[in-house]
């Protein structure tokens, strides 16, 4: 089992809905978790970090976190075209290394 | 602000050959990573590296060294390269402490033949 897991794609939604991206993690001493966006031929971005249960809104975006459940998700609202990109899970393990998901994969239909 | 440099941006080699991929960062941060991307698997981190003349295996360490001779670089070593190894690698950077971001490089393209 991967330390971090997401949904493998890639997740279509048309321009203004929600978009849902989930990941879980199997470390259950992590503290620290990311959502890094990457545009084709680019580098991740950091767009949210989370560390406590509940919800952190941004703007359109919001991370969740379940600790008890050893899950994390980020919402994207009135999805954009701009938005369409690979968006990637990343969490620090008790080792103090960041490690990621295998991304997905998300297209937003005008 | 240069960030974090990488070179090359893009280097082809044979099978069997060696070569040496470069990271600097100029944010004096503390701790460097090197990642490789491959199609469908986000990106698995090679070798980790907390502080200056320390390192540690990450979840794909094997066919790679590095060196992490000063605070600023952080480089990585293919002995002999491998049609596996074919990937994009990124050096990325962070301050002290697991609450911060990555800052990362424009990536090197690498392709074994």
């Amino acid at each position: 089992q991967k330390e971090v897991e997401q949904n493998s794609g890639p997740l279509s939604v048309p321009e203004g809905a929600i978009a849902s991206l989930n990941c879980t993690y199997s470390d259950r001493v992590s503290q620290s978790f990311f959502w890094y966006r990457q545009y084709s031929g680019k580098s991740p971005e950091l767009i949210m970090s989370i560390y406590s249960n509940g919800d952190k809104e941004d703007g359109r975006f919001t991370a969740q976190l379940n600790k008890a459940s050893q899950y994390v998700s980020l919402l994207i609202r009135d999805s954009q075209p701009s938005d369409s990109a690979t968006y990637l899970c990343a969490v620090y393990n008790q080792g103090g290394k960041l490690i990621f998901g295998q991304g997905t994969e998300l297209s937003v239909k005008p | 602000n240069a960030g974090v440099t990488q070179t090359p941006k893009f280097q082809v080699l044979k099978t069997g050959q060696s070569m040496t991929l470069q990271c600097a960062q100029d944010m004096n941060h503390n701790s460097m990573y090197w990642y490789r991307q491959d199609p469908g698997m986000g990106l698995r981190l090679i070798y980790y590296s907390a502080s200056e003349g320390t390192t540690d295996k990450g979840e794909v360490p094997n066919g790679y060294n590095v060196s992490r001779l000063n605070k600023r670089e952080f480089s990585l070593r293919l002995e002999s390269a491998a049609p596996s190894q074919t990937s994009v690698y990124f050096c990325a950077s962070s301050d002290r402490g697991t609450n911060e971001k990555l800052f990362f490089g424009s990536g090197t393209q690498l392709s074994v033949l």
